[in-house]
């Protein structure tokens, strides 16, 4: 059975600073990784994906994240942080049809 | 093109009651999933249709739930009698082929029990 661990559940940071949101996975097959955001009081929005090929992946917003086998890691990380980039980050595992989520890191960007 | 949507957005209902959620997945998405996030736990899988046949049911948590997606297009997900540990946000999702494909979320259904 997979399972993803998203290390950190609340993670303050300020405006303009560098952020990591860590997520580490199991999983004895292949996965497809994924990070996704929830705005407030919004649904579930695709952040960004690694399917195969590069292993740095990065998101039109200014993320990027890492897939790194030998560690089980995906984390995301932003040079520079927004007020606006306040949210819910998941990250997630898809393996047959089955997304598996972490419990959630909640960013939040202070002035 | 219109993403996933979900009916109600918000559900309000007694213990005993009966609720029904509604998903619209993005047409042509073959495959449609039912997620629930309880509690500020985890979002968990609960079911994947292929078309209107279950492909995988094994996350759902008890027979007081039953998910149909007549046609292949909507589906439904009823719970009844609804419990207090029932409320939570319900998820939808859906894809194209293959089972590789990015799953686009809706905006979700809260229910609460009370």
């Amino acid at each position: 059975a997979q399972s993803v661990t998203q290390l950190d559940s609340q993670v303050p940071v300020f405006e303009e600073a560098p952020v990591e949101l860590r997520c580490n996975y199991s999983s004895s097959v292949s996965v497809y990784l994924f990070w996704y955001v929830q705005y407030p009081n919004q649904g579930l929005q695709l952040l960004l994906k690694y399917l195969s090929g590069s292993t740095l992946v990065e998101s039109i917003n200014g993320f990027e994240a890492e897939f790194n086998k030998s560690q089980t890691s995906f984390h995301l990380r932003k040079p520079s942080v927004h007020i606006s980039d306040t949210a819910e980050y998941f990250c997630a595992a898809l393996n047959a049809g089955k997304s598996t989520f972490g419990d959630g890191t909640t960013l939040t960007v202070k002035p | 093109e219109a993403g996933v949507t979900q009916f109600p957005s918000h559900s309000v209902i007694e213990k005993g009651q009966t609720v029904t959620l509604r998903c619209d997945p993005i047409s042509g998405h073959d495959n449609l999933y039912w997620y629930r996030r309880v509690m500020g736990k985890e979002i968990k899988f609960l079911l994947h249709f292929v078309k209107e046949s279950k492909q995988d049911e094994s996350g759902m948590p008890n027979n007081r739930f039953l998910a149909e997606r007549t046609g292949g297009t909507y589906s439904t997900l009823k719970v009844q009698p609804a419990e207090l540990e029932d409320s939570g946000v319900y998820f939808c999702a859906s894809s194209p082929l293959p089972l590789t494909d990015t799953q686009y979320f809706g905006p979700g259904t809260r229910l609460t029990v009370l």
